[in-house]
């Protein structure tokens, strides 16, 4: 079956511009990751949703990131006023809920110029 | 200190080499832990799930957790130049959203 999909998989923007990026994730998973991906970093955890839950937002970096989930599916992680320092790939993750294995989408790689 | 270490390489092999991969990490609250492999500009893919400590084999892959040392392994038997990639250890704490917690990853070239 299809797995996680992100969109775009590339934004180039400019400092101090919003943006807005997608994750679609597997059909039938209650449970939704957002992690980011940078040098010297590694990946580390953002916001997590399950189910109807409030969603556990305790590694977001500052106010300026948010995500929503909109019918327990689609997600959007949405950083305002970006800088230089938020380049790096951000990478949706997905899995039943109570399972451990999460499913990993091909990212978004954001560029703040 | 971070709470998973991982040796970041990078580790060149032959082709046919075992391979032995590692991560340490300090939280004794991880109880399940986890191996992915990442090709350059690619998704990380899982590959490996282990409950608490003991052995699991797929394939050429064997994964092992150590919990009373704190310690995992990856092994990679008869390895090809297609196991070329970044190879990354996560672990998560029973309950609390399975949230998961990385290693910096171990990038590994299989060389004709």
């Amino acid at each position: 079956g299809a797995g996680v999909s992100q969109s775009p998989s590339n934004k180039v923007t400019e400092k101090g511009k919003d943006v807005e990026l997608r994750c679609d994730p597997i059909s039938g998973h209650t449970a939704l990751y957002w992690y980011r991906q940078s040098l010297g970093q590694g990946l580390e955890f953002l916001i997590y949703f399950q189910g109807n839950s409030a969603p556990d937002k305790s590694g977001l970096p500052s106010d300026r990131f948010s995500a929503e989930r909109t019918g327990g599916s689609v997600s959007t992680l949405t950083i305002q006023r970006t800088q230089q320092e938020d380049s790096a790939v951000y990478l949706c993750a997905s899995s039943l809920g109570g399972q451990a294995t999460q499913y990993f989408g091909p990212g978004t790689r954001l560029t703040v110029l | 200190q971070k709470e998973v270490e991982q040796d970041p390489g990078p580790l060149s092999v032959p082709e046919g080499a075992i391979v032995s991969l590692n991560c340490t990490y300090s939280n004794s609250a991880f109880q399940y832990f986890m191996w992915y492999r990442q090709y350059s500009r690619k998704g990380p893919e899982l590959l490996m799930y282990t409950y608490s400590s003991g052995n699991k084999e797929d394939g050429r892959f064997t994964a092992q957790v150590d919990k009373s040392s704190k310690y995992i392994s990856l092994f990679i038997r008869d390895s090809q130049p297609s196991d070329s990639a970044t190879y990354l250890c996560a672990m998560s704490q029973a309950g609390g959203g399975n949230k998961l917690t990385f290693g910096t990853g171990t990038q590994l070239k299989v060389e004709l």
